[in-house]
C-alpha cells in the first residue's frame, strides 16, 4: 500500500518554463494536501497547506489545487532558487504520509 | 520565533535503544500537536509519530518500538527508539503542526545511526 504517488521523480526545465508536479492518493483525502520544498542540504519547508494556500512568503510562481485522489504543484516561471525536491503530504489521518519526492533541476 | 532543537542521535549497534528530545520555544508547546519525521540518507520523508493533545499515533513501520511522548512543564518531546535496526538509520526532525496535520515547522535534524 502506497497511499502518496508523486511523478514525476525527477525533471529538468528551463529557467521561465512552467513546471508541474502531480501527487495522486490512493484514497480520497478532500483537500488535505500540503506540498513542501526541500533544498539541498537544508530543512524541508512548508509551500501550500490545504491543497492551494500559499504560506506567507511564498512566491506567488508557486500554486497548487485538485482535490480528492489527484493534486498538482505548479511553478509558473522556474528560477535558480527553484531547485530542490518537493515532496506532498497527505494529513487527512493516519498515515500522514509523504510522496516520494520529485527532484526539480536546471537544464 | 519558533524554535526547535532536536538531540540524541548517536551511532548505535543494532538492537540498542535510543531516546530523542525536543525543546521547543517560541510558541504555546502544550497546546500543540507535535511529531517526528525522519529521512533516511539520500531518501524522502517518512511520517514517524504524532503527539496531539492526549493522543499518540504511530507509522505502521515504527509501531511497538518507537514511544513518543512530551513534558509540557518543560517544553519537551521525545521519542524513545527500542530494538533499532539498520533501516532506522535516518535524520530525525522534530516538527510543529499547524492547525490540521501539516508541519509549518521543522527542527535541524538529529542523525541516528545503526551499524555494527
Amino acid at each position: 500500500d502506497i497511499p502518496m504517488t508523486q511523478s514525476p521523480s525527477s525533471l529538468s526545465a528551463s529557467l521561465g518554463d512552467r513546471v508541474t508536479i502531480t501527487c495522486r492518493a490512493s484514497q480520497g483525502i478532500g483537500i488535505y494536501l500540503a506540498w513542501y520544498q526541500q533544498k539541498p542540504g537544508k530543512v524541508p519547508k512548508l509551500l501550500i497547506s490545504a491543497t492551494s494556500a500559499l504560506q506567507s512568503g511564498v512566491p506567488s510562481r508557486f500554486s497548487g489545487s485538485g482535490s480528492g485522489t489527484d493534486f498538482t504543484l505548479t511553478i509558473s516561471s522556474l528560477q535558480p532558487e527553484d531547485v530542490a525536491t518537493y515532496y506532498c503530504q497527505k494529513y487527512d489521518g493516519p498515515p500522514l504520509a509523504f510522496g516520494g519526492g520529485t527532484k526539480v533541476e536546471i537544464k | 520565533e519558533v524554535q526547535l532543537l532536536e538531540s540524541g542521535g548517536d551511532l548505535v549497534q543494532p538492537g540498542e535503544s535510543l531516546r530523542l528530545s525536543c525543546a521547543a520555544s517560541g510558541f504555546y508547546f502544550s497546546t500543540s500537536a507535535m511529531g517526528w519525521v525522519r529521512q533516511a540518507p539520500g531518501k524522502g520523508l517518512e511520517w514517524v509519530a504524532t503527539f496531539n493533545s492526549r493522543t499518540t499515533v504511530y507509522a505502521d513501520s515504527v509501531r511497538g518500538r518507537f514511544t513518543i511522548s512530551r513534558d509540557n512543564s518543560r517544553d519537551m518531546l521525545f521519542l524513545q527508539i527500542n530494538s533499532l535496526r539498520a533501516e532506522d538509520t535516518a535524520i530525525y526532525y522534530c516538527v510543529k503542526e499547524g492547525s490540521l496535520g501539516y508541519y509549518v515547522s521543522w527542527g535541524q535534524g538529529t542523525l541516528v545511526t545503526v551499524s555494527s
